[in-house]
């Protein structure tokens, strides 16, 4: 497609049960990059994939929290046991190059943790 | 730690008006600076991009500068309409080699017909 794809773009879960998230970048863009915004915040980084290199997982708020990314495109974030306060828009982003730096988001998948 | 703010947090104004939207950071060592246009419930759409060595952007009614050393951007809309309305972010790149941004919170804005 011409854009970051991302699905499911609601879901909604209990508490506990365990989440999987994906993104399909733009293709032939090398980084990927997973956001989250929660209510009243501003954007938080969470992990950064480029090329074959390992990820920058720096972002990440538990260990409940990982994400690979398969041939280098397609992405998927995985939220074990969720809680509430994972409920949040994550959001994914390529970039064609290292140092343009440019970003191109998704529409966000939203997470609601009942 | 960078820290980014967007002031105003909101702003309404009525069509035509020309307007000025700021952002302000802490560290002023980055590596560049995005501004985006968030509709509701919708992702992220990339209006401008400066890098360090520049001043400005410009892409139609709007024109982005930075100024590194005083650590503040101001994104400027001319002749608004009342399809600009919606929140902008301002986001600051840290890391040469790749960037991850480091995001304001928003400003929200109403062009009112």
């Amino acid at each position: 497609g011409a854009g970051v794809s991302q699905s499911p773009s609601n879901k909604v879960t209990e508490k506990g049960k365990d989440v999987e998230l994906r993104c399909d970048p733009i293709s032939g863009h090398t980084a990927l990059y997973w956001y989250r915004q929660s209510l009243g915040q501003g954007l938080e980084f969470l992990i950064y994939f480029q090329g074959n290199s390992a990820p920058d997982k720096s972002g990440l708020p538990s260990d409940r929290f990982s994400a690979e990314r398969t041939g280098g495109s397609v992405s998927t974030l995985t939220i074990q046991r969720t809680q509430q306060e994972d409920s949040a828009v994550y959001l994914c982003a390529s970039s064609p190059m290292i140092n343009t730096g440019e970003l191109f988001f998704g529409e966000g998948s939203r997470l609601t943790v009942l | 730690k960078q820290e980014v703010t967007q002031i105003p947090a909101a702003l309404s104004v009525p069509e035509g008006e020309n307007l000025v939207l700021n952002c302000s950071f802490t560290d002023s060592a980055i590596y560049n600076l995005q501004w985006f246009r968030q509709d509701p419930g919708k992702g992220l759409t990339s209006l401008l991009l400066i890098q360090s060595s520049q001043r400005e952007q410009t892409s139609g009614r709007l024109n982005a500068s930075l100024d590194k050393s005083s650590g503040r951007s101001t994104l400027y809309i001319a002749a608004s309409q009342p399809g600009d309305s919606a929140t902008y972010l301002c986001a600051v790149g840290q890391k040469s080699g790749y960037s991850t941004l480091t995001f304001g919170k928003g400003t929200m804005l109403l062009v009112s017909p």
